[in-house]
């Protein structure tokens, strides 16, 4: 089966521009998280939707990041107006209703850096 | 809090030492832990959850509920084990992963 899909695997933007990074979840896989891991330190929870609706947003920043998933299909992460903390390896995890952390599959990620 | 601890952000054993990677947590109740792993140039991948109680690649994990911890463990680590390994929780049956610093595996030959 394909694997989690996230695009583009690198972003350089300047402070201040808009930035839409992608991921594609494993067909079937109505959980779809995103986590971020800053430089130095731990990958952190963003998101987790299921399906279309938005589960548990506890973890996002501010109002700068929106994340959508449309059709229940795949997700994107807008960045608007980015800043220089944002810089980081956004990961993107799908996996199906009931199967608890054992059923996670990640993407590569997307490296974000905001200069 | 829900927390988890790595203290060793990297660690280098020669090549047939035993390894050994520490993990701490924090938890209400009581949590699924796993080890992850990402090897150099490759996505991020389950290596050990504690409720399967298996043995991958050589490696264990042990959960201690008195010492609220659950470290990772190989008798004899091969140069191919170097890696970034991170610890992580969940509530119980799943949901969003909270993971640990992470700790950088260096095995030199």
């Amino acid at each position: 089966e394909a694997g989690v899909t996230q695009f583009p695997s690198h972003s350089v933007i300047e402070k201040g521009q808009t930035v839409t990074l992608r991921c594609d979840p494993i067909s079937g896989h109505d959980n779809l998280y995103w986590y971020r891991r800053v430089m130095g330190k731990e990958i952190k929870f963003l998101l987790h939707f299921v399906k279309e609706s938005k589960q548990d947003e506890s973890g996002m920043p501010n109002n700068r990041f929106l994340a959508e998933r449309t059709g229940g299909t795949y997700s994107t992460l807008k960045v608007q107006p980015a800043e220089l903390e944002d810089s980081g390896v956004y990961f993107c995890a799908s996996s199906q209703v009931g199967s608890g952390g054992y059923g996670y599959t990640f993407g590569s990620g997307t490296r974000l850096t905001v200069v | 809090a829900q927390r988890v601890t790595q203290p060793e952000k990297l660690l280098s054993v020669f090549k047939g030492a035993p390894v050994e990677l520490k993990c701490n947590y924090s938890y209400s109740g009581s949590p699924e832990l796993f080890w992850y792993v990402q090897y150099s140039r490759q996505r991020l991948q389950l290596l050990l959850r504690h409720i399967s109680r298996e043995s991958i690649k050589g490696f264990t994990a042990d959960l201690n509920k008195g010492e609220t911890s659950f470290h990772l463990k190989k008798p004899f680590a091969q140069e191919e084990d170097s890696a970034m390994y991170y610890c992580a929780l969940s509530r119980p049956r799943g949901g969003k992963l909270i993971f640990g610093q992470g700790t950088e595996l260096s095995v030199k030959p």
